[in-house]
């Protein structure tokens, strides 16, 4: 089943734990990004990935690494995380022309 | 301004009325307009992919886009409780997707 997948899907965690969401996909898809979701804000991109190795900023990279060094996997890092990386993010991946294809996200609580 | 607009709702309505979404949007260089379905605890599942002007249909779900207007719609016919969901609307930009807040719509039995 062609699928993208998200572990943890639920965290808590205290400010300043380094903390690593992980995002694989099974499409052999190229290109993969990484959203967060707020109420009233709705979806923004964090970062994005065109191939392995290659990455770049979206809307709010403020706060985050991520890296790609094999094409199904797109981990999202947290060095440093504050309360207001409290959020629902989800990791996503395209292939081609196609449109973007959605995992079933990671709800994190920073306190 | 927000490049995209979306009205938040909440919209309520009987089961088997005709539902009408809505998204403005200020980027004239916006390709791909796209309406996701997002269910409760759940990531965005798409629904609707349109490429020009004019009108998609896929069952109960039609998607009208005019690029003149910048204005996209999401039209449900015969609703049902299972609709009920909140309704992202995205446009493509480069290499990025571009969402509206998103509509929280209830269907009721």
């Amino acid at each position: 089943e062609a699928q993208v997948t998200q572990n943890p899907r639920y965290l808590i965690t205290v400010t300043g734990k380094k903390l690593t969401v992980t995002c694989s996909q099974n499409m052999n898809h190229e290109y993969m990004s990484w959203y967060r979701q707020d109420p009233g804000l709705g979806l923004r991109q964090i970062y994005y990935s065109m191939n392995v190795e290659v990455t770049d900023k979206g809307d709010v990279p403020e706060g985050y690494k991520v890296s790609r060094k094999e094409k199904r996997n797109f981990p999202l890092i947290l060095e440093s995380p504050s309360p207001n990386q409290t959020s629902l993010y989800f990791c996503a991946s395209k292939g081609g022309t196609d449109t973007q294809y959605f995992g079933p996200g990671t709800r994190l609580t920073v306190l | 301004q927000k490049e995209v607009e979306q009205d938040p709702g909440p919209l309520s309505v009987p089961e088997g009325a005709i539902v009408s979404l809505n998204c403005t949007y200020s980027n004239s260089a916006f390709q791909y307009f796209m309406w996701y379905r997002q269910y409760s605890r759940k990531g965005p599942e798409l629904l609707m992919y349109t490429y020009s002007s004019g009108n998609k249909e896929d069952g109960r779900f039609t998607a009208q886009v005019d690029k003149s207007s910048k204005y996209i719609s999401l039209f449900i016919r015969d609703s049902q409780p299972s609709d009920s969901a909140t309704y992202l609307c995205a446009m493509d930009y480069g290499n990025k997707l571009v969402f509206g807040a998103g509509t929280i719509l209830r269907v009721k039995s």
